[in-house]
């Protein structure tokens, strides 16, 4: 069964720049099946995507959103990354990483979040 | 780009079916996602491609996805049901749904 777990900072300062890691256990992350994905909540709100990354660091992301994103892979260590720059109080949430499932064919169609890590509460102080 | 709507909050009494909708344009042509948020938790996928259930999810649990709505249907509801559910499409991009509180009169 696969688990994941992200882990960072939980209080980033305004305009610094916020970096999480989603290790993976019980599944590979060069899955052939799957991207990996970052999704945020802020308190008390709904789920936004932040953006999706395939162990060959293809990525889809989120063109809504305003902050510099970069996501990153490491297959030596299981483990994806996320960094987003000069963040705001509004960057403020609970971030979530997850296995999402994708369909390869002409085109690439990301499907659903299987598996959710339990999430990390991350407070940008102004 | 594409928007889902979902209302704010959905009440039914015990033992009667939830319909919490999710509505989009032309959504019957997309591939329609459900998750269940209990407070704390990570989301949890109920149903996926329009009508799947993954293992471990009760059979009171059921999806459909025609026109311009999205329903998930949660027969014989109980209490332990009482969550946010979040409906999402890919579009090009993840789209979620608002969410909907379902609360258990």
């Amino acid at each position: 069964q696969v688990q994941l777990r992200e882990s960072g900072p939980g209080l980033v300062k305004s305009s610094e720049t916020l970096s999480l890691t989603c290790s993976v256990s019980g599944d590979s992350i060069t899955s052939s099946s799957h991207y990996w994905g970052w999704i945020r909540q802020p308190p008390g709100k709904g789920l936004e995507w932040i953006g999706s990354i395939d162990y060959t660091g293809k990525t889809y992301d989120n063109p809504s959103l305003t902050s510099g994103v970069t996501l990153s892979v490491d297959t030596s260590k299981n483990e994806i990354s996320l960094k987003m720059s000069s963040v705001t109080a509004a960057d403020t949430a609970v971030y979530f990483c997850a296995r999402h499932h994708a369909l390869f064919g002409v085109y690439t169609v990301l499907q659903e979040f299987d598996s959710w890590g339990q999430g990390s509460l991350v407070t940008v102080s102004t | 780009s594409y928007v889902l709507t979902q209302p704010p909050s959905v009440s039914v009494a015990p033992g009667k079916t939830a319909s919490i909708t999710c509505g989009g344009t032309l959504i019957g042509t997309k591939v329609v996602h459900w998750y269940r948020q209990k407070p704390g938790q990570a989301p949890v996928l109920v149903i996926s491609n329009d009508s799947d259930r993954p293992s471990g999810i009760p059979e009171r649990f059921s999806g459909s996805n025609s026109g311009v709505t999205a329903t998930l249907t949660i027969n014989r509801v109980e209490a332990g049901d009482e969550a946010d559910y979040y409906c999402q499409v890919w579009d090009s991009s993840v789209v979620f749904g608002g969410g909907t509180k379902l609360t258990v009169l």
